[in-house]
């Protein structure tokens, strides 16, 4: 059974900060992973897909992936009060294309 | 554009109503597939079609019953749901199942309480 595994938080960071968020999955087989942000009572809206391992940016996010310790990050700079939310990670591949996702990390940006 | 819509946004229904949840997606995804969720746990896969063939159900109880008329359409029909059904019902899409090309897409919801 593929496992992807979230600290819950809250994570609470000051407006400005860079918020870190972390990720690490079981099924080393994995092949695409996947970070969503979900604002409470609103469907998950994707923010960023990787495959390859490295470094993947968008705007102020960026994703780090390293499939060899098995661990997807999300790196938000200049973290806004807009950013608050909770962010999902996905993880698919491996034998299976049943998408599997994280419990979430809860971020919250203070002014 | 990446646009999955749905209908509708909310539903209240008792437990021997009969009604269908809408999903359709026009960016020519050939994968479609219904997830639900509770208040803060993550979204919970339950069905998935592709190319308009079922070809995943998590065993889900026979009260909820999909069906994929066509490419862009996901229906959702609902029969004799129980309390416990309450949640958002979310409809996703993506190009393929895997590989690059899985990434999902998905629509607003629908909010729905059985009464």
């Amino acid at each position: 059974q593929k496992e992807v595994e979230q600290n819950s938080g809250p994570l609470s960071v000051p407006e400005g900060a860079i918020a870190s968020l972390n990720c690490t999955y079981s099924d080393r087989g994995s092949q695409s992973f996947f970070w969503y942000r979900q604002y409470s009572g609103k469907s998950p809206e994707l923010i960023m897909s990787i495959y390859s391992n490295g470094d993947k940016e968008d705007g102020r996010f960026t994703a780090q992936l390293n499939k060899a310790s098995q661990y997807v990050s999300l790196l938000i700079r200049d973290s806004q009060p807009s950013d608050s939310a909770t962010y999902l990670c996905a993880v698919n591949g491996g034998g299976s294309y049943i998408p599997t996702f994280g419990r979430g990390t809860s971020l919250i940006v203070h002014p | 554009d990446t646009e999955v819509t749905q209908t509708p946004k909310h539903l209240v229904m008792g437990m021997t109503n009969k009604k269908s949840l809408k999903c359709e997606q026009h960016m020519g995804h050939r994968a479609m597939y219904w997830y639900k969720q509770k208040a803060k746990k993550p979204p919970e896969l339950m069905f998935v079609y592709s190319y308009e063939k079922l070809s995943i159900n998590e065993s889900v109880p026979s009260r909820f019953s999909p069906e994929c008329p066509n490419s862009s359409l996901l229906n959702l029909h609902l029969h004799a749901l129980q309390p416990e059904d309450s949640a958002l019902y979310l409809c996703a899409s993506s190009q393929k199942l895997a590989g690059e090309g899985d990434t999902q897409y998905f629509g607003p919801g629908t909010r729905l309480t059985v009464l």
